[in-house]
Formats: structure tokens, sequence, C-alpha cells
């Protein structure tokens, strides 16, 4: 099983503060994706990415995938309150039909 | 026009009982899934249906059983619930297989 080790675990922040989350693994992946969760709800896809390198712009959050497809960091500018919630990335299990979850990042702005 | 939904929301209910969650999407997607997501918010894939398909079934005790009526249903049945089946159900679903998932809303299940 693929693993996706994301960090850090908690980051807590006030607003208008930069950050940056990870996820990290050994295994290389054909895509990768990022979703976020608030509370009490589903999680929410973000951004996919595809190409080794890539950057995708969100507003204020920036995507990229690492040149080896196996690394992925999302960087938020000026973080609001709004921003607030579990980030987890995920990635098609090599061979399979599976999508593998990290563990997520939970983000917490406070104002 | 909620394009994921699951019902019930919150489901309590007392250890040994049988209890089904019905998830239904209008999205016209081709594949489903379940995941659990357990106390510390890990996600972890329990079933996908493509086509009314069985397509990934994970190591997960036969007490939990998927039925998919059509390509727009899909419903979890578990039998004999324990303690630790305690967790947050999320029903999804794909546009074929290409990974991107639109999710429920989850249903929160408390076997006390």
């Amino acid at each position: 099983t693929q693993l996706l080790e994301q960090s850090p675990q908690f980051l807590s922040i006030q607003e208008g503060e930069n950050l940056t989350v990870y996820c990290n693994s050994s295994s290389v992946f054909s895509s990768l994706q990022w979703y976020r969760q608030e509370p009490g709800e589903g999680p929410v896809l973000l951004v996919t990415v595809v190409t080794g390198g890539e950057v995708k712009k969100l507003k204020r959050l920036t995507f990229q995938f690492g040149d080896a497809r196996k690394d992925s960091s999302l960087h938020i500018t000026a973080a609001q309150t709004g921003d607030t919630g579990l980030y987890l990335c995920a990635a098609p299990q090599g061979g399979s039909e599976k999508l593998v979850f990290g563990k997520g990042t939970k983000l917490t702005v406070n104002p | 026009d909620t394009a994921v939904s699951q019902t019930p929301k919150y489901l309590v209910t007392q250890m040994g009982n049988d209890k089904s969650i019905k998830c239904e999407q209008n999205l016209g997607h081709d594949t489903m899934y379940w995941y659990k997501q357990d106390s510390k918010k890990f996600l972890k894939i329990m079933f996908s249906y493509n086509n009314k398909e069985l397509i990934i079934n994970e190591t997960v005790p036969n007490r939990f059983s998927p039925k998919s009526p059509d390509k727009a249903h899909l419903n979890l049945h578990i039998n004999s619930l324990e303690l630790g089946d305690s967790a947050v159900y999320f029903c999804a679903s794909s546009k074929g297989r290409d990974y991107e998932q639109y999710f429920g809303p989850g249903t929160r299940l408390t076997v006390t």
C-alpha cells in the first residue's frame, strides 16, 4: 500500500498569515488530488495535479506537484478564517482502482 | 439539487442491531463508493461499484454488505453492529474511474 504522509498534522495560525502544507510519498503517482473537509461535511475536491512540476492556482491557494510526482504542496496566502478545515491529499494506488488518502492537516485560522 | 445525498445524517443504535444507510447521486456518475472515516479523521475506502458491478471490496467484515439497485444508488447494510463500527460513513461518486470524487455529507453512526 502506498502511503501518503501529510505534514504538519495540525496547524493554527492568525488570519493574514501564509502557510504551506505538504503531502509526501516514496511512490510515484499518476495524479494527486487535494480535498478540503469542513466539520460535519464531506471532503470537497479542490484540485487535481497530473504533470510533474505542475503548479495550479485557486484564488489564494497554490498547489504544486513535485517534479518526480512523489510529493505535493499546498500554499495559502493571506489565510482567512474560512480556510479553516481538514486538508486531505489523495492519490490513486498503483495498479488498482483505489484512491488512497493521507491523514490530513487540520488547519485552524484564528481571527 | 444536492449532488450526493445520504440518509440518515445521524444514526444511533445498539450493539447487535442491523441498520442501513442510503446514498443517491444525481450527477450521472458511473462509479460510487463507500468510505469510513474514523475518530482520527482517517478516510479509508470500503467498497466501490461501477455500473452496479462491485469493483473494490476492501478487507471489511462481511457484516457490511453494499447494494447497488441502479447506477444512481449505493446503499450500505450493516448486520450485527459492533462498538467498533462507530464512525462517519461517506458515500462518494465519480465519473467513470477517473478518481475525482464527489462526497456526500456523511452519516455519523454511533453504536452503544
